[in-house]
């Protein structure tokens, strides 16, 4: 079935310094590629996303890739504030099938 | 703004209970799902539904049943719960891409 794999799982940077979250899919057709950032005790929020047409997309200091051809996309985070701690999850979409499956997120720990 | 409420943010049940989780949204929505969050393992999709008394199962839908009757509504159902179902359950709705999540229910089996 389809999968969403995302590394690391953990993950701690110097405040100021990048940091960057990798996720791969296995389904081909998926054409939507979303991330959410879940702060402690809240609920997972969209951040940014991509579709399949486009190889990035910026937002300020947050960033998307994705190369459709590896089937693996990433999350840029530059210029890191301790607000940016929390766990980041990846997903992807089959649009036709409706169906939104997560990687497994990454804790992201920002050092002051 | 988009609403998604679960109709409990704390339950407590024994095993062998028939437990409920509903899940209601307010931008009628196509699209409803129910994902389970562990530490470690992230989010897992449970049940989805793209229309009323249409449902899918997702990756672990194992001692889990579901029901859409209406278009706002999407209940989760654990027929004979067992504390292995601890856990955070969360909902979801989306129409086109973006998801939107209620709150959780954290939900502990003893």
């Amino acid at each position: 079935g389809e999968n969403v794999e995302q590394h690391p799982s953990t993950l701690s940077v110097q405040e100021g310094d990048s940091a960057v979250i990798k996720c791969t899919y296995s389904d081909s057709a998926s054409n939507y590629f979303p991330w959410y950032k879940q702060e402690l005790g809240k609920r997972p929020q969209l951040i940014i996303d991509i579709r399949s047409n486009v190889g990035e997309k910026k937002d300020q200091r947050i960033a998307v890739t994705l190369n459709k051809t590896a089937k693996h996309f990433s999350l840029h985070i530059t210029e890191t504030q301790p607000e940016d701690s929390a766990v980041y999850f990846c997903a992807a979409e089959h649009s036709s099938a409706s169906k939104i499956i997560f990687g497994s997120g990454t804790r992201l720990s920002i050092r002051p | 703004d988009v609403k998604v409420t679960q109709s409990s943010r704390y339950l407590v049940k024994r095993t062998g209970e028939k437990v409920f989780l509903e899940c209601v949204q307010d931008m009628d929505h196509e699209n409803m799902f129910w994902y389970r969050q562990d530490p470690g393992l992230g989010l897992r999709l449970i049940y989805f539904s793209y229309d009323v008394k249409m449902k899918e199962k997702g990756d672990i839908p194992e001692g889990y049943s579901v029901s859409r009757e209406k278009k706002e509504r999407f209940s989760l159902i654990l027929e004979s719960a067992s504390t292995n179902q601890t856990s955070m359950y969360l909902c979801a709705s989306s129409l086109v891409a973006e998801a939107f999540f209620g709150q959780g229910t954290r939900l502990t089996v003893v």
